[in-house]
């Protein structure tokens, strides 16, 4: 069966210091990968979404960016964190763009 | 920016009652709405994905309904329990340049009583 995993859980990080978040899906191949974000308040937000290997599309403007190293490997990353860049962050694959999409834990990230 | 709305933004009935509630998407360009579910500390879980106008959808007792040409999809628990307490999220996945991305709604937040 599949299973997606995303680390770490919580992270509390300064204004202006580096991130990365990451996530891996076992069980599948070639998925569809996608990146959430959901800041205090507000709704669940398509960050960015890939369909293979060094595929990136990005949905909004932002402070943050993301790579595909590995067919089943997505990465969120940022050089320098804002205090807006604190939220959950959710991790999701499907098997192709229009079918279901499994979320995984999710991380806390805390700007201060 | 495609606009999701759903509502309320938050209900709460006693163990036993019916309730539903609504999601409305834009009417044109669409491929498929999604229900999923999302309890306190776990990640959301799908319920369902609807794609033709006039869908009905049901797992045990929650089902789902879908209008694409005016743009709205109703969600029902029957006999809610308080194990149904969570928020749900509706999402529309557009056709088109948008083709496989989820635009969600805020989400209703469902508190059962026991």
């Amino acid at each position: 069966s599949q299973t997606i995993h995303q680390w770490p859980a919580t992270l509390v990080q300064p204004v202006g210091s580096p991130l990365s978040l990451e996530c891996t899906v076992e069980g599948t191949s070639n998925p569809n990968l996608y990146w959430y974000r959901q800041a205090a308040g507000r709704g669940l937000q398509l960050l960015f979404y890939s369909v293979g290997i060094g595929q990136i599309s990005s949905e909004v403007p932002q402070n943050l960016s993301a790579s595909r190293p590995q067919d089943r490997q997505f990465i969120l990353s940022s050089k320098k964190l804002l205090l807006s860049d604190s939220g959950f962050y959710l991790c999701a694959w499907s098997e192709s763009r229009v079918n279901e999409q499994f979320f995984g834990p999710g991380t806390r990230l805390t700007v201060l | 920016i495609l606009n999701v709305e759903q509502s309320p933004q938050s209900l709460h009935v006693q163990e036993g009652d019916s309730t539903n509630f609504t999601c409305s998407f834009p009417s044109s360009n669409f491929y498929a709405l999604h229900w999923y579910r999302w309890e306190t500390a776990k990640s959301p879980e799908a319920l369902f994905v609807m794609t033709l106008n006039g869908d009905e959808k049901k797992k045990g007792r929650i089902s789902a309904t879908l209008n694409t040409k005016e743009g709205y999809s109703y969600l029902y628990i029957k006999g809610s329990q308080p194990e149904d307490s969570a928020t749900y999220l509706c999402a529309f996945n557009a056709g088109g340049t948008s083709y496989g991305k989820l635009t969600f709604g805020q989400g209703t937040i469902l508190t059962v009583h026991p």
